[in-house]
């Protein structure tokens, strides 16, 4: 059974570029997370996607944006990219997006903004 | 609002030493309670998790934490240090329904193991 893959694991942009994120989810999860992981802030949730429809969203500015696909497959945007940016995001699976099946991560994308 | 506390952001124990991790919560519903681990440039790899159920819960690699609702813990805990086990380790908690959907996590505490 394979698991979460994120693409790509590293990148590096320039500050006001903007970058998109891709999250595959394991096969029959419906539920999508993303999480921001930098070592002032921890890891700080961002927004999770149910069949398609954005259920969730944490505290980020509107730069920060996510959609999800029919097939269960998730993005995330940002836009004007500035050095704050720089962090792991990670992408969590859920069955159904309950703490009930529990959330399995990717290994996450490692976003460089310079 | 849910937080979570991890008291020790870094502890240091010998190879064979018993590994504590402490976490505390703060819920206003029954809480789901979870223990990852994470290794570096990796994502997180889930240990355990508490869903109000048997109040110790084990998990893998060797470990094992306890609810304990009075005190508002679930501290994480290994009889035996082993030089893999060395890695940053978060708690994290979710209300019960399930309605918030995400994850509040601590700030973690990085196990570091002695040979």
């Amino acid at each position: 059974k394979a698991g979460v893959t994120q693409t790509p694991r590293y990148l590096i942009k320039t500050r006001g570029q903007q970058v998109t994120l891709s999250c595959s989810p394991i096969s029959g999860h419906r539920s999508v997370s993303w999480y921001q992981q930098t070592p002032g802030q921890g890891l700080q949730f961002l927004f999770e996607y149910f069949s398609e429809t954005q259920r969730n969203k944490g505290n980020f500015p509107g730069r920060f944006s996510g959609r999800q696909f029919s097939n269960s497959r998730s993005e995330m945007n940002v836009s004007t990219l500035e050095l704050g940016d720089s962090a792991l995001y990670l992408c969590a699976s859920s069955l159904d997006g309950t703490s009930n099946y529990g959330y399995t991560f990717g290994s996450g994308t490692r976003l460089t903004v310079v | 609002a849910q937080s979570v506390t991890q008291l020790g952001s870094h502890v240091s124990v010998s190879e064979g030493a018993l590994v504590l991790l402490r976490c505390n919560y703060s819920s206003s519903v029954p809480p789901y309670l979870f223990w990852y681990v994470q290794y570096p440039n990796q994502g997180l790899q889930l240990l355990l998790k508490y869903t109000s159920a048997a109040t110790l819960v084990k998990g893998i690699n060797g470990f094992e934490a306890e609810f304990k609702k009075s005190e508002t813990s679930f501290h994480l805990t290994k009889p035996s240090a082993h030089m893999s086990d060395a890695a940053e380790y978060f708690c994290a908690v979710s209300d019960l329904s399930g309605s918030a959907r995400q994850l509040t996590f601590g700030s973690g505490t990085q196990l570091t193991v002695l040979p």
